[in-house]
């Protein structure tokens, strides 16, 4: 099973600077890589999908890059609706798909 | 747009089975561009792929909870099933059921999600 790790655990940004997520992969999994925003109370969010691919209705301020095994996902200008949880979801070898731990955006 | 709803029992017993429902409105489950998945969050951490649902009924569960679950599908009510039996406190969680998205060859991303339903394991 692949084995997902995500970086920082908590990211202190203030509103209107630029936010960098990492997430790394045990082994290469191309760009089978989607990346999710999560607010309290709700279900996750589908961002971008295949690392670097924004899903119907993303603004343009989320960008996702990265292939093999070191992906980010880099949020340009921190409006206050971007606060939350982030996971990335590795789909490289399904069954199974596995998740990161998260990383929280908090404001600074 | 096509959206999904959960219902259930919230307050299970230890030793019994978890039974949920997720409800797709707004399009139809009979797609072979889509599964549909149960996806868990247990209170204060992260995401577990429970397992998914094709159109023509073959599923796939993940490896850690296989033993246990059975997902079912009704795809003339675009309705689908979670079942866990011989729950334990660890299975409290919030379940989401959600659309898994097909890309080249297999199950891909997960969208949309439903809203989530609580469940907790106590006697």
């Amino acid at each position: 099973e692949i084995v997902m790790t995500q970086s920082p655990a908590t990211l202190s940004v203030s509103p209107g600077e630029r936010a960098t997520l990492s997430c790394r992969a045990s082994q290469s999994i191309g760009i089978k890589l989607a990346w999710y925003l999560q607010k309290p109370g709700q279900a996750p969010r589908l961002l971008i999908y295949d690392a670097f691919t924004r899903a119907a209705g993303v603004p343009a301020r989320f960008s996702g890059s990265g292939s093999g095994t070191d992906f980010t996902l880099t949020i340009s200008s921190l409006q206050s609706e971007d606060f939350a949880v982030y996971y990335c979801q590795e789909y490289n070898d399904w069954p199974p798909t596995t998740f990161g731990p998260g990383t929280r955006l908090d404001i600074k | 747009q096509v959206q999904l709803q959960e219902s259930g029992p919230g307050l299970v017993k230890p030793s019994e089975t978890l039974s949920l429902r997720c409800t797709v409105s707004g399009g139809s489950m009979g797609s072979a561009s889509y599964y549909w998945a149960w996806v868990r969050q247990p209170p204060g951490k992260g995401l577990e792929w429970i397992g998914s649902i094709y159109f023509n009924g073959k599923t796939f569960y993940n490896p850690s909870l296989k033993s246990r679950v059975i997902i079912t599908g009704d795809m003339s009510r675009n309705q689908f099933s979670l079942r866990v039996r011989s729950v334990i406190v660890a299975d409290t969680a919030v379940y989401f059921c959600a659309r898994h998205v097909v890309g080249d060859y297999a199950a891909d991303w997960l969208d949309p999600w439903g809203q989530g339903t609580p469940v907790t394991v106590s006697s």
